[in-house]
């Protein structure tokens, strides 16, 4: 089975850090773009960033202002999201999700369940 | 950057009536990278359409997708009363890949 599995969320103070983690099986891990979408609570989707499958691609939105970084390790079927400097406005579920199929962009066909992080003094 | 705005923010129709749910674009959409998602209070968006027009796996024929350009169209053929949800639409043609608002599809 296809799945995807998120973990590393949680509640931190303003100007902390955290780092999530999404855990693949059930398919090539390495040969798909990997992407992370955040949900503020009772709002839309956010795209955050994006990583090709050897990273040689890594895209990020520009609102987040270089304090994220997207990474992989495909040899643990793994992608990672270290965020830095949170604010109030980081909070939301974070959400993994693959690119549908081996291309350099496509849609996300496969996401994960979320992990909550909320910051908060 | 291309921004998405979907139109209505809120549809409230019966089970067996027609959807039509629209996305616009503020710049033409590359090689139509357009995606349609379903929300569910709870649950993980559902990819339904990519490409603007194709069906992803295992969505039912009641769903389909139409346009190019700037103006996209998601059409719900007839409801069933499990297809009261959110809907997202998606470009993932140019960078930053962006989200429209959101329309919220509920039971009149």
């Amino acid at each position: 089975e296809v799945q995807l599995v998120e973990s590393g969320g949680g509640l931190v103070k303003p100007g902390g850090s955290l780092r999530l983690s999404c855990a693949a099986s059930g398919f090539t891990f390495s040969s798909y773009s990997m992407n992370w979408v955040r949900q503020a609570p009772g709002k839309g989707l956010e795209w955050v960033s994006s990583i090709g499958g050897s990273s040689r691609y890594i895209y990020y939105a520009d609102s987040l202002k270089g304090r994220f970084t997207i990474s992989r390790d495909n040899a643990k079927n793994s992608l990672y999201l270290q965020m830095n400097s949170l604010t109030a406005e980081d909070t939301a579920v974070y959400y993994c999700a693959r690119d549908r199929i081996v291309v350099l962009t496509d849609a996300f066909d496969i996401w994960g369940q979320g992990t909550m992080v909320t910051v908060s003094s | 950057e291309v921004v998405l705005t979907q139109s209505p923010g809120t549809l409230s129709l019966s089970a067996g009536e027609r959807a039509t749910l629209s996305c616009r674009a503020s710049q033409s959409v590359s090689s139509s990278y357009l995606a349609w998602y379903q929300q569910k209070p709870g649950q993980t968006p559902r990819l339904l359409i990519y490409g603007a027009s194709s069906r992803a796996t295992g969505i039912p024929d009641r769903f389909s997708g139409s346009g190019s350009g700037t103006d996209f169209t998601l059409t719900i053929s007839r409801l069933e009363p499990e297809d009261f949800a959110v809907y997202y639409c998606q470009q993932y043609g140019a960078l930053p890949y962006a989200f429209g608002q959101g329309t919220k599809l509920e039971i009149k």
